[in-house]
């Protein structure tokens, strides 16, 4: 069974920093690139970041470019998102997700990110 | 960046009967649109991906259709559990954009 496990949401001030990471399991990880979607309280989804399986590219939305960073240890089988500067606006489930391939991609159950004073 | 609009916002639609959901792309993304699931509290499930192939464990009254711009998710005969809000999603160009979301409701 294929299972992503995404960790480390919590309240953080505005202008705060927080790492997030996805684990994953049931799959060959070094073989899938990666994304970041997330999605903000009564909201849509809004695709955030992707890497490539061995980190040779990655890609940022506008809303999140040069304050996101993804990363990856395929040794770990994790993912991880450092968020900085964070803002209101970041507050949102971030769901990892493995990229399409032949069989889909397979989606993690989401960790939650408030930005707050 | 490709903008994604899906059509109708909400749509109401007995149990038993036939749903269509639109989805429209700005620009082709060939056969690179999936659609989802999602319910209250839950993560998003993927029905289909490709424009038209089942993601596993789909049953078979979720059908997509569709290539270039314009898509369909059917929904043949609804069930109770089918009541939800779907999202499409293009992953032909990055940024990959998500729909606005269609909520399907009980009529």
């Amino acid at each position: 069974e294929v299972q992503l496990l995404e960790s480390g949401g919590e309240l953080v001030q505005p202008g705060g920093s927080l790492k997030i990471s996805c684990v994953v399991s049931g799959v060959t990880f070094r073989d899938y690139s990666m994304n970041w979607v997330r999605q903000a309280p009564g909201k849509g989804l809004e695709w955030v970041s992707f890497i490539s399986d061995s980190s040779d590219a990655m890609y940022y939305s506008d809303s999140v470019k040069g304050r996101f960073t993804v990363s990856r240890d395929n040794a770990k089988n994790s993912l991880y998102l450092q968020m900085n500067s964070l803002r209101a606006e970041d507050t949102a489930v971030y769901y990892c997700a493995t990229a399409f391939n032949y069989d889909g991609a397979y989606w993690g159950q989401g960790t939650l990110v408030t930005v707050s004073s | 960046e490709i903008v994604v609009t899906q059509s109708p916002v909400t749509l109401s639609v007995s149990p038993g009967e036939r749903a269509t959901l639109s989805c429209r792309a700005s620009q082709s993304v060939s056969s690179n649109l999936a659609w989802y699931q999602q319910k209250p509290g839950q993560a998003p499930r993927l029905l289909i991906f490709g424009a038209s192939t089942r993601a596993t464990g789909i049953p078979a009254r979720f059908s997509g259709s569709g290539s270039g711009t314009d898509f369909t998710l059917t929904i043949s005969s609804l069930q109770s559990e089918d009541f939800a809000v779907y999202y499409c999603q293009q992953y032909n160009k990055r940024p990959y954009s998500f729909g606005q979301g269609t909520k399907l409701e009980i009529k």
